[in-house]
């Protein structure tokens, strides 16, 4: 069960930029770092973003991460057609004490 | 290089069990937590638990914890789910993930499909 909160989708024109939320609660975002996952069609998800703003060697830096207070966003510069995918965030919530997804973004590039 | 493998796909009848492998190669095994995490079709991810291959030790999803169990092969660098008592709604592609940064699934194995049907 997710609890933490994504638009379904979002769209752009090649080359602009979209930005995803993420929302949450002060046991999971509030108090643990974010990471970011990319799911393109019929794939394993991809780790895009971890520890908040980190990105993993070979993701490029049109992919940037921050987080403030209980919520998290992704944002995706100079869009491009490969880009469209699922893009879920992910934290550890300490109340739970399990690792929560976020309910998924479609990105669609128009 | 880094990978994790995993089972082929697999077809079963409700009420009966299922188990699922994934294989570690490319690193120390004992060093980094492996979690599943499943997504039924068209549905988000769902985190069911983690094993410490190290130490053998498990943290299960709530939702799941009656159900689901894990365990590690040291000798084979594997790592086992299973899941008991499969209903419709355990379809789903089940992945294993390497945990590497806090919180941040860097390697993914390539997925599952376990079709509970009648």
């Amino acid at each position: 069960q997710s609890v933490l909160t994504q638009p379904p989708s979002v769209s752009a024109a090649p080359g602009q930029k979209v930005i995803i939320s993420c929302s949450g609660g002060d046991s999971d975002i509030g108090n643990n770092y974010v990471s970011w996952y990319q799911q393109l069609p019929g794939a394993a998800p991809q780790l895009l973003i971890y520890e908040n703003d980190k990105r993993p060697s070979g993701i490029p830096d049109r992919f940037s991460g921050s987080k403030s207070g209980t919520s998290a966003t992704l944002a995706i510069t100079g869009l491009q057609t490969g880009d469209e995918a699922d893009y879920s965030c992910g934290t550890w919530d300490t109340r739970l004490s399990a690792y929560v997804f976020g309910t998924g973004t479609k990105v669609t590039v128009l | 290089q880094v990978q994790l493998v995993q089972s082929g796909a697999e077809v079963k009848k409700p009420g009966a069990s299922v188990k699922v492998s994934c294989k570690a190669s490319g690193y120390t095994f004992s060093n980094y937590y492996l979690h599943w995490v499943r997504q039924a079709p068209g549905q988000g991810l769902e985190w069911m638990g983690m094993i410490n291959p190290g130490g053998g030790t498990t943290t299960y999803a709530q939702t799941l914890k009656d159900r689901v169990s894990m365990t590690r092969d040291t000798s084979t660098n594997t790592v086992y789910m299973g899941l008991s008592s499969l209903k419709p709604d355990d379809t789903a592609v089940y992945y294993c993930a390497r945990v590497r940064a806090p919180g941040a699934f860097d390697i993914w194995g390539q997925g599952t499909l376990v079709t509970v049907s009648s």
